[in-house]
């Protein structure tokens, strides 16, 4: 299995620009999670989804936050506008049914100048 | 309650010794705590998971020791190699839920 597969691996942008992160979780798992990590922060649950509908998104920071997943295998972040406090390490993880363990992608590293 | 604290925020060990990490936690509800180690440049995966019902589990030369009633578990890393040198986190869950509540990370170094 090729794992959870983000792209693009590097994001550089300029503030109030659009940013949207990509996801393909790993193919038959259910359950897909957004975190994002930063050195102040650590590791904070952004918003997960159930079969493509979000359970909890309370960890969105805030409206500039959305995430859709459109079908099984793709999910999106997107950030508009950005701000340079969003730069950080976005990953995606995913994992089936009532299993605990999650598997997570590479991550995404975002720079909003 | 949801909070899992963490320390040491950082620990430099020297090969062949041990190293210790700590974790503590409020909720009583939390029934699997997982470890997570996190390679330069790569996602946390998971290391090693230890549920109430046992004080230890080892796997190789990792451990972890389980004290229900402080509230606390820890990892341990016997032997500790150059190449363990990561980020560590531990993390719990409740019951049905589905997400999992990270601890700060410990980002370790083993000396050569």
């Amino acid at each position: 299995d090729a794992g959870v597969i983000q792209s693009p691996r590097h994001e550089v942008t300029e503030m109030g620009q659009e940013v949207t992160l990509r996801c393909k979780p790993i193919s038959g798992h259910d359950y897909l999670f957004w975190y994002r990590q930063t050195m102040m922060r650590g590791l904070e649950l952004l918003i997960y989804f159930n079969n493509n509908v979000p359970i909890d998104d309370s960890g969105m920071p805030e409206d500039r936050f959305s995430a859709k997943m459109p079908n099984a295998s793709f999910s999106t972040l997107k950030i508009q506008p950005s701000e340079p406090r969003d730069s950080a390490v976005y990953f995606c993880a995913s994992k089936r049914g009532a299993t605990d363990t999650q598997y997570f992608g590479p991550g995404t590293r975002l720079t909003v100048l | 309650q949801q909070q899992v604290k963490q320390s040491p925020q950082s620990l430099i060990v020297q090969k062949g010794g041990i190293s210790i990490i700590n974790c503590a936690y409020e909720n009583t509800a939390f029934d699997y705590f997982p470890w997570y180690q996190q390679f330069p440049g790569k996602g946390p995966a998971l290391l090693i998971a230890i549920r109430p019902d046992v004080s230890e589990k080892k796997e190789g030369r990792f451990t972890i020791s389980f004290n229900k009633s402080a509230k606390q578990f820890s990892l341990h890393i016997m032997d500790s190699q150059p190449g363990d040198s990561a980020t560590y986190f531990c993390a719990a869950k409740r019951g049905s839920a589905r997400q999992l509540t990270f601890g700060s990370g410990t980002q370790l170094t083993v000396l050569p």
